[in-house]
């Protein structure tokens, strides 16, 4: 089975661009999420949705981040403009809520970006 | 907002030794789950635990849901080089409808294993 997909791998661009991430959840489930991994301030949950419903966008950053997820099989994070202090490993996960029963969330392989 | 204290922050063990870490919260959680993440790599789920005093086994590893449900702890027996890794604790609350599988992560042990 395939899991979460993310592209691309790696990102390196120059401040000021702009910078799109994106994502594949795990084909069935209604829950992805988005995190930011550095050294400094560990795992950071970014946003989530529920149902391609923004749920809760209170971990991001700043104006500049922005989420979409037009579809059940796809999401985008957008930094516009990217700073060199965006850069970071960025992890997309997936998972399956139905009402009250609790589901593990996974996790894609990342994507690390580097601003310069 | 909740708060989740994964200790130690590394360890630095030879092959063969078992290893613990915990996690503690300052509130409840109905879920805990344990990650490992490989360099390169996203966390991987190990175990999941869903009831308070819960005691769960996967191999090598074992971990519990604390009676109070505000800590959990993770063991891994006789310890191999490919145990190396970030180890994450992860905590769930559902209450009052859901909570959109919303998870609080602790900040990480670092497992070093000298062969």
């Amino acid at each position: 089975d395939a899991g979460v997909i993310q592209s691309p791998r790696h990102e390196v661009t120059e401040m000021g661009q702009e910078v799109t991430l994106r994502c594949k959840p795990i084909s069935g489930h209604n829950s992805l999420f988005w995190y930011r991994q550095t050294m400094m301030r560990g795992l950071e949950l970014l946003i989530y949705f529920n149902n391609n419903v923004p749920i809760d966008d209170s971990g991001m950053p700043e104006d500049r981040f922005s989420a979409k997820m037009p579809n059940a099989s796809f999401s985008t994070l957008k930094i516009q403009p990217s700073e060199p202090r965006d850069s970071a490993v960025y992890f997309c996960a997936s998972s399956l809520i139905m009402g009250l029963a609790i589901h593990e969330q996974y996790f894609g392989p990342g994507t690390r970006l580097t601003v310069t | 907002g909740q708060q989740l204290n994964q200790s130690p922050q590394s360890m630095f063990i030879q092959e063969g030794e078992d290893v613990s870490m915990n996690c503690t919260s300052s509130s409840i959680f109905n879920t805990w789950l344990w990650y490992k993440q490989d360099p390169g790599e996203g966390p991987v789920l190990l175990i999941a635990l869903y009831k308070a005093g819960e005691l769960t086994s996967n191999g090598r590893l074992t971990a519990q849901f604390g009676i109070t449900r505000k800590d959990s702890f993770l063991n891994i027996s006789a310890s191999i080089p490919s145990d190396v890794g970030i180890y994450f604790c992860a905590g769930q609350l559902v209450a009052g409808g859901t909570s959109y599988g919303k998870l609080t992560f602790g900040q990480g042990t670092i497992l070093t294993v000298h062969p």
